[in-house]
């Protein structure tokens, strides 16, 4: 059974701060996506990772694909208030035909 | 232009009614799925469309749990005798072809609540 695990699922910080997120998925999968979620609202992509070695940036965020060891990491750098919001990743079983399976997400929150 | 659209955004319901939560996904999705996200927890997939079939109804629960999809367009989930541990937010999100890159797109979902 394919298990995506987040870590943290709590994150405070200050702005301006940096720090990561982390994404471990327990088989092999090629296809990796974060996802964001604001209170009551619905999900927004952020990335998609085929491939391993793929890193992708927008803004302050930047994500990474490590498929051999099955980890991706979000990277915030700068953070400010705005990025606070809940973060998903989430992966696709070798086969399928896109049914995600969703960790269970990380809880952001930048205070001033 | 228009994104995946839910209705109703919130439904409350007693305890073995039958709900039916409706998602019109993005104009020339062909590929179309259901998520549950419960409190707190990530999204659990339910059920996923390639047009108007499901090759993938993986995730639905039990048999109280149907979809289907009309003109590779609509597609309506019912619950039927709805129970407590069904309340959730449901998810629709739609891709262009449901193949190997592409970015699913969700709707702003339906919040289920079952007294």
């Amino acid at each position: 059974e394919l298990k995506v695990e987040q870590n943290p699922l709590f994150l405070s910080m200050q702005e301006g701060k940096n720090y990561t997120i982390y994404c471990n998925y327990s088989t092999t999968s090629d296809r990796l996506y974060w996802y964001r979620q604001d209170p009551g609202k619905s999900l927004e992509s952020l990335f998609v990772l085929l491939s391993n070695g793929a890193v992708k940036q927008e803004g302050r965020l930047m994500a990474s694909l490590d498929t051999k060891a099955r980890l991706s990491t979000l990277h915030i750098t700068a953070a400010v208030h705005d990025l606070s919001a809940t973060y998903f990743c989430a992966v696709d079983r070798i086969g399928s035909q896109g049914n995600l399976i969703f960790g269970k997400g990380t809880k952001l929150s930048v205070k001033p | 232009g228009a994104g995946v659209s839910q209705s109703p955004s919130n439904k409350v319901t007693e305890k073995g009614k039958d709900v039916e939560l409706r998602c019109d996904p993005i104009s020339g999705h062909t590929a179309l799925y259901w998520y549950r996200q419960r409190l707190g927890q990530g999204l659990e997939f339910l059920i996923y469309f390639q047009g108007n079939s499901a090759p993938d109804k993986s995730g639905l629960p039990s048999d109280r749990f149907s979809a289907e999809r009309t003109g590779e367009s609509v597609s309506t989930l019912t619950i039927q005798r709805t129970q407590q541990e069904d309340s959730a937010v449901y998810l629709c999100a739609s891709s262009i072809t449901g193949g190997y890159t592409d970015t699913q797109y969700f709707g702003p979902g339906t919040r289920l609540t079952v007294l």
